[in-house]
């Protein structure tokens, strides 16, 4: 199976600044098929991006996904406070789908 | 809206068996995919299965192969994740969640339902 390795494991930034997040995998993900979902404590996941840069419905402008193979990140071009949460990109490439270990965006 | 609406939380006893329902919109139950999704405290997600409800057949991750059951009731247009042999490590947040496809990146969530193993 394809493993997923994000980081960093946590970034701590402030309101408006901008938000990294990396995500690579073990071997190509084939069509470019990843996802990122963001996560909030006691919340089910919320769909961001998926085949890596198209944003999910509803989804602000300020995230935006980019990448292709094994490298792909998500980028918040200015933090709002509602956005201080878990990040975690999946693949769906190939079965099985495997999500990486998350990424928590902290307020510093 | 799509809505798709659990079980409520559980307490089960290791080497017990637990069955999490998850109730999705009628006019989307032969259209899509549905999976299960765990969170252990504290920790990342994990895909457990899936089913495609017009096929029938679910597929399973290996490390739940032998020991999860998903199945569906058209009738009521709900999806159930069967977890038998229970340990404490099965202790987390069971999540039902609607994609295109298995594998596929998924748009909808259930809100989770809390499976504690504990003696």
């Amino acid at each position: 199976e394809i493993v997923l390795t994000q980081s960093p494991g946590t970034l701590s930034l402030s309101p408006g600044e901008r938000a990294t997040l990396s995500c690579r995998a073990s071997q190509s993900v084939s069509g470019d098929f990843l996802a990122w979902y963001q996560q909030k404590r006691g919340q089910a996941p919320r769909l961001l991006i998926y085949d890596a840069s198209s944003r999910a419905t509803g989804i602000p402008d300020r995230f935006s996904g980019s990448g292709s193979g094994t490298d792909f990140t998500l980028t918040i071009s200015r933090l709002e406070p509602e956005d201080f949460a878990v990040y975690y990109c999946q693949q769906y490439g190939r079965s099985p789908g495997t999500f990486g270990p998350g990424t928590k965006v902290d307020i510093k | 809206q799509v809505q798709l609406v659990q079980s409520g939380a559980e307490v089960k006893k290791p080497g017990s068996s637990v069955k999490v329902s998850c109730k999705t919109s009628g006019d989307t139950f032969n259209v899509y995919a549905f999976s299960w999704v765990r969170q252990a405290p504290g920790q990342g997600l994990e895909w457990m299965g899936g089913i495609i409800p017009i096929y029938g057949t679910a597929i399973y991750a290996q490390n739940f192969q032998g020991r999860a059951t998903i199945t569906t009731d058209e009738s009521t247009s709900t999806v159930y994740m069967d977890l038998s042999s229970l340990r404490s490590e099965d202790t987390a947040v069971y999540f039902c969640a609607r994609g295109g496809g298995l594998p596929k990146f998924f748009d909808s969530w259930g809100q989770g339902t809390l499976v504690t193993v504990s003696s």
